[in-house]
């Protein structure tokens, strides 16, 4: 399996919302509804924020979402706050585990 | 309150081998799935190994197929990589990860580092 695709970079104001998106393929994300998110702060272990493309853990803000459209996910924070900024991973299950390369949330 | 402690890490040289360890705490070990995940410097994690939470069914990437194995000792709560034929690609930081749903990571140990270099 190829690496999930996403964007490098994104970046907001406090306050503002976010999107990053995460592409696949028909095989992974558009097979199965079995998307994570991570997000990781410098120099920390990753740290599970969205499962099963909507769902979240318990103890996660709800201003953090996730949706799926065909072979692209998408992680969402709203109101943007300094300690969002980090790494966001995404991730999906097809017979195996595959992680998307990283984008780095810079919040300005 | 979960918490996974991996140790073990190390330099090594290309060829050779290391064992890996991960003690587990605060949750019901032996229903879990259990995952390595590694991380190399400035990319993404990159699964590695998973064993079912009675140790009798393992998965393996391709890129670590036939070197590396896992295991787990559910009376001591702990989790092993045994890694061998250790390559330079594999530099990078192994951390632990718990699974109470098969398809996710839901808590991930501090990591544990391995360099492979002459």
């Amino acid at each position: 399996q190829s690496a999930l695709t996403q964007p490098a970079s994104v970046s907001g104001s406090p306050g503002q919302s976010i999107t990053i998106s995460c592409t696949g393929t028909n095989n992974d994300i558009g097979s199965y509804n079995l998307v994570s998110w991570y997000q990781q702060h410098p120099g920390k272990a990753p740290k599970l924020m969205i499962y099963e493309v909507t769902k979240r853990p318990s103890g996660v803000s709800s201003r953090f979402s996730g949706s799926k459209s065909g072979n692209t996910a998408s992680l969402t924070i709203s109101g943007l706050q300094a300690e969002d900024e980090a790494d966001y991973y995404c991730c999906s299950y097809a017979g195996s585990w595959v992680f998307g390369g990283g984008t780095k949330l810079t919040v300005l | 309150e979960v918490q996974l402690l991996e140790s073990g890490g190390g330099l090594v040289q290309p060829g050779g081998s290391l064992r890996l360890s991960c003690a587990a705490s605060g949750f019901n070990f032996r229903n879990y799935a259990m995952s390595w995940v590694r991380q190399a410097p400035g990319k993404g994690p990159e699964w590695v190994s998973t064993i079912g939470g009675s140790g009798g069914s393992t998965y393996s990437a391709n890129s670590v197929q036939g070197r590396f194995s896992i295991s787990r000792d559910n009376s001591k709560n702990a989790l092993y990589l045994q890694m061998s034929s250790l390559r330079a690609e594999d530099t990078a930081v192994y951390y632990c990860a718990s699974q109470e749903g098969f398809s996710y990571f839901d808590s991930w140990g501090q990591g544990t580092v391995v360099t492979v270099s002459s």
